[in-house]
């Protein structure tokens, strides 16, 4: 079966920092991939995704940028944390466009 | 542009009663529409998918109705339990991306 896995589980890191998120999905190949932004009290914001190794689509302008550098890998950085990027942040696959997504756990991040 | 609207007051329901939810949209017409859960402190878990060629889709409990003239989709719970307490996203597509709304939470009292 299909697992998705997604570290640290919560973060906290001052402003200006680096960012490094990871993603990885198992049990599948070639999935699409998503990386999705939930503020507190907000609705979920599609930043980027990914319908192969290398293709990355960004959703919204910002400091924010996506790797994909294996099938099953996706990876969300930044150079500069601002204090906006606090949030819950969700990676996600499907097998393709048009059917349900599944999601991981998900990384609490905190910026100070 | 296109909208998605959900209920965003707090649904609070009775144990053993049915639950439903609301989900409009405005603007454009989905050829399908999905639902979440999420629980607190969590990611959303795929319930359902409804394609706008039909009208109802059951799972268990679970109930979607999916009206393109009203552009409305309906989520209903029956014999609704404690453990369906969560807040339930609707999730229809703009072009090939899904987009979330906001979500009701519910809270079925015991």
């Amino acid at each position: 079966s299909q697992t998705i896995h997604q570290w640290p589980a919560t973060l906290v890191q001052p402003v200006g920092s680096p960012l490094s998120l990871e993603c990885t999905v198992e049990g599948t190949s070639n999935p699409n991939l998503y990386w999705y932004r939930q503020a507190a009290g907000r609705g979920l914001q599609l930043l980027f995704y990914s319908v192969g190794i290398g293709q990355i689509s960004s959703e919204v302008p910002q400091n924010l940028s996506a790797s994909r550098p294996q099938d099953r890998q996706f990876i969300l950085s930044s150079k500069k944390l601002l204090l906006s990027d606090s949030g819950f942040y969700l990676c996600a696959w499907s097998v393709r466009t048009g059917v349900g997504q599944f999601f991981g756990p998900g990384t609490r991040l905190t910026v100070l | 542009s296109q909208k998605i609207e959900q209920n965003s007051e707090a649904l609070n329901i009775q144990e053993g009663k049915t639950a439903t939810l609301t989900c409009n949209y405005t603007n454009y017409s989905p050829a399908y529409l999905q639902w979440y859960r999420q629980d607190p402190g969590r990611g959303p878990v795929f319930l359902l998918l409804i394609r706008e060629n039909e009208k109802e889709k059951r799972k268990e409990r679970l109930k979607v109705t999916f009206d393109t003239t009203l552009k409305q989709s309906l989520f209903h719970i029956t014999a609704s339990q404690p453990a369906d307490s969560a807040t339930y996203l609707c999730a229809p597509p703009v072009s090939d991306k899904i987009i979330f709304g906001k979500g009701t939470r519910l809270h079925i009292l015991p």
